[in-house]
């Protein structure tokens, strides 16, 4: 089986770092994503991670641990635009087209 | 999502009405997928289409819901008989069209706008 977990919600203040967990038990691994989702719209690509390490995109970075089955997404000098759902997928490694998607972590900013 | 067009956007049905929502992708993409989205829940894989046919349907809730895909394109969800708990957001999404994601293709999803259902 699948699963996949997140924080329910966060808050945080405009301009700080915050970190959104996301941890997977998975019968198989075949690379982490992370999508942003705005309330009442479609979910965006954040980024991808597939092997160890920090993957660093502008104010988002996204790491990886596989043999701890863990990911994180950090945001830095946060912004009120910002504010969003953060989803956690993982894909299956014995079918490259199917993803498990986590319930998302809900991120406030706050000024 | 540039390219993926979803219709209706808001469909709004009796319980035991039968409902179709309807996808409109770009060309030249790898995979088709429907998934369903309950108020501030994550994402429920439903199915998948490579071309016209479907490897995966162990997401389907029940017997009530179908899914087909035509000419590799368009794809349609059917709901039979909806039911309240049927209430949710249906999206589409669609893996990188070939050729625009580079060397190494990590296969990121493209989301449509999506469909909003409410089965009164």
């Amino acid at each position: 089986g699948q699963n996949i977990d997140q924080p329910t919600e966060m808050t945080a203040t405009e301009g700080a770092i915050v970190q959104i967990n996301c941890t997977y038990q998975t019968s198989g691994f075949n690379g982490l994503f992370w999508y942003q989702q705005h309330a009442g719209e479609a979910p965006t690509f954040l980024s991808y991670n597939v092997l160890d390490g920090l993957e660093e995109k502008g104010r988002f970075s996204s790491f990886l641990s596989r043999s701890k089955g863990y990911s994180y997404l950090l945001l830095k000098e946060l912004q009120m635009k910002d504010s969003a759902s953060y989803l956690c997928a993982v894909r299956d490694l014995y079918n490259f087209n199917k993803f498990y998607f986590g319930s998302g972590t809900k991120l406030n900013v706050k000024p | 999502g540039a390219g993926v067009s979803q219709s209706p956007s808001n469909k709004v049905t009796e319980k035991g009405k039968d409902v179709e929502l309807r996808c409109d992708p770009i060309s030249g993409h790898t995979a088709l997928y429907w998934y369903r989205q309950s108020l501030g829940q994550g994402l429920e894989f439903l199915i998948y289409f490579q071309g016209n046919s479907a490897p995966d349907k162990s997401g389907l809730p029940s017997d009530r819901f179908s899914a087909e895909r035509t000419g590799g394109s368009v794809s349609t969800l059917t709901i039979q008989r909806t039911q309240q708990e049927d209430s949710a957001v249906y999206l589409c999404a669609l893996t990188s069209p070939t050729g625009l994601a580079g060397a190494f293709s990590y296969n990121e999803q493209f989301f449509g706008p999506g469909t909003r259902l409410t089965v009164l």
